[in-house]
């Protein structure tokens, strides 16, 4: 099956650590979104990258967290000296296009917990 | 901003309802709007729409799209329990990235 994959699906981090969330896209698809979503919150956007550049992080925040997609390999969110407000659930999706014309499809997430 | 609203937050039922899920967006250039459903996992994909009033269906599910008054509904037939869920709509417009989502509504079907 080449559904969007990510790892690991569970992550425990001490306040201070740094966390590291991988996520490879669909077969053929190569526009990778990633979202955070918070309890009780919807799924809110963070950073949209494309092979070897980020097009759109306007979500993410500007300290501690950033976001590559390299050549080969998976696309990996990471973010340094966790806190607790970071402990949420992180969703990669991915489309064969970032114009809105084509369904972004998730993958199981990564359920952040920072003690 | 943007701004995508669910309606209701949460519904339960009992097996064999009809249950019609609701959706407004303010989206700028939008695109299309999308239909999830979430379970204790990923997100997963039901629904696409981008022109006004041509129904998708799929088995039990069917959404429609009214573009004039910016508003999605999905319609559930004949509930079955494996239907409980959160089920998320999301707005796309041209020229974002980004999808942006409403909170969800949880459904609940009681046998």
């Amino acid at each position: 099956n080449a559904g969007v994959m990510q790892n690991p699906r569970h992550l425990v981090r001490r306040r201070g650590q740094e966390a590291r969330l991988r996520c490879s896209p669909m077969k053929g698809h190569s526009h990778v979104y990633w979202y955070r979503q918070l309890p009780e919150e919807g799924l809110k956007f963070m950073v949209y990258l494309q092979k070897e550049n980020i097009i759109d992080e306007s979500g993410m925040p500007k300290e501690r967290f950033s976001a590559e997609f390299p050549k080969e390999g998976p696309s990996i969110l990471r973010i340094q000296q966790v806190v607790r407000g970071d402990s949420a659930a992180y969703f990669c999706a991915s489309s064969l296009s970032g114009q809105g014309l084509y369904e972004q499809y998730f993958g199981p997430g990564t359920r952040l917990t920072v003690t | 901003e943007d701004k995508v609203v669910q309606s209701p937050l949460s519904l339960v039922v009992h097996e064999g309802d009809t249950v019609t899920l609701n959706c407004s967006y303010e989206v700028t250039n939008f695109r299309s709007l999308l239909w999830y459903k979430q379970e204790k996992k990923a997100p997963t994909f039901l629904f696409m729409l981008t022109s006004s009033g041509i129904e998708k269906k799929s088995g039990r599910l069917s959404s429609i799209l009214d573009k004039k008054e910016l508003f999605s509904i999905l319609n559930i037939t004949a509930t079955q329990t494996g239907d409980s869920a959160i089920y998320l709509c999301a707005g796309w417009g041209a020229g974002s990235y980004q999808l942006t989502f409403g909170k969800g509504t949880k459904l609940s079907v009681i046998p």
